[in-house]
């Protein structure tokens, strides 16, 4: 059982469409993430979801909108794709307290390329 | 502000020898410190972390980290290297001081480790 997945493992789009991807974690963590890395494998947080309610968020363009339906859920959505958005986009879950600080469970992430 | 930075791009070791990644961080007040391993086409996947207590944390699969406050270091360490150790590996530092809200690590850059057979 995959413990945090996200979909699509992949996103071949043009340039100007909307695009939508889905994470779930089987966990019971109360704590989701969305995180960006680049080319260069250079990794920076998105957006932090706490219990549905949002506790990061990181200087992101507003064409990125996260939407958390519930504490297992968190999907990410983009609109107007550009060019620099190719990335891979990596969900990560958590659970706060209980000595886990920080303790991330990733997803295998999801490669966009937008054309 | 917190900040980690992995000083080497790429590490390469031979296979059976002792291996060390490179991690220094910069913190206002005391740091939470983490290794995470990156294997091709995989998310991350949590090593080791040091909270408080020892300086010596010992991880997954053999590795461990030690932390030095006057160096401000924490780096990954193993006795002897495995090929399927060969990953790419990243530090990250939460400071302790963060206030609420700000429940976020920051990552270094990366270090690619190549052990030799």
């Amino acid at each position: 059982d995959t413990a945090v997945s996200q979909t699509p493992k992949y996103l071949v789009t043009q340039m100007g469409n909307d695009k939508s991807i889905k994470c779930e974690q089987n966990l019971g963590h109360d704590t989701m993430y969305w995180y960006k890395q680049d080319s260069k494998k250079f990794l920076k947080i998105m957006f932090s979801y706490n219990n549905k309610e949002l506790i990061i968020n990181e200087t992101v363009p507003n064409r990125f909108s996260p939407k958390s339906p519930d504490k297992a859920h968190l999907n990410l959505h983009i609109n107007s794709l550009e060019l620099g958005d190719s990335a891979v986009y990596f969900c990560a879950s958590s659970q706060f307290g209980q000595g886990e600080v920080e303790k991330l469970f990733f997803g295998s992430g999801t490669q966009l390329s937008v054309l | 502000a917190q900040s980690v930075a992995q000083p080497e791009d790429q590490v390469n070791v031979a296979e059976g020898n002792p291996l060390t990644v490179k991690c220094t961080y910069s913190v206002s007040g005391n740091p939470y410190l983490f290794w995470y391993v990156q294997y091709p086409n995989r998310g991350l996947q949590f090593l080791l972390k040091y909270i408080t207590g020892d300086n010596l944390v010992k991880g997954s699969y053999g590795f461990e980290a030690e932390f030095n406050k006057s160096q401000t270091s924490f780096h990954l360490k193993k006795p002897s290297a495995l090929v399927s150790d060969s990953a790419l590996y990243f530090c990250a530092v939460r400071d302790t001081r963060s206030g609420a809200g700000s429940y976020q690590l920051t990552f270094g850059k990366g270090t690619k480790l190549s052990v030799i057979p």
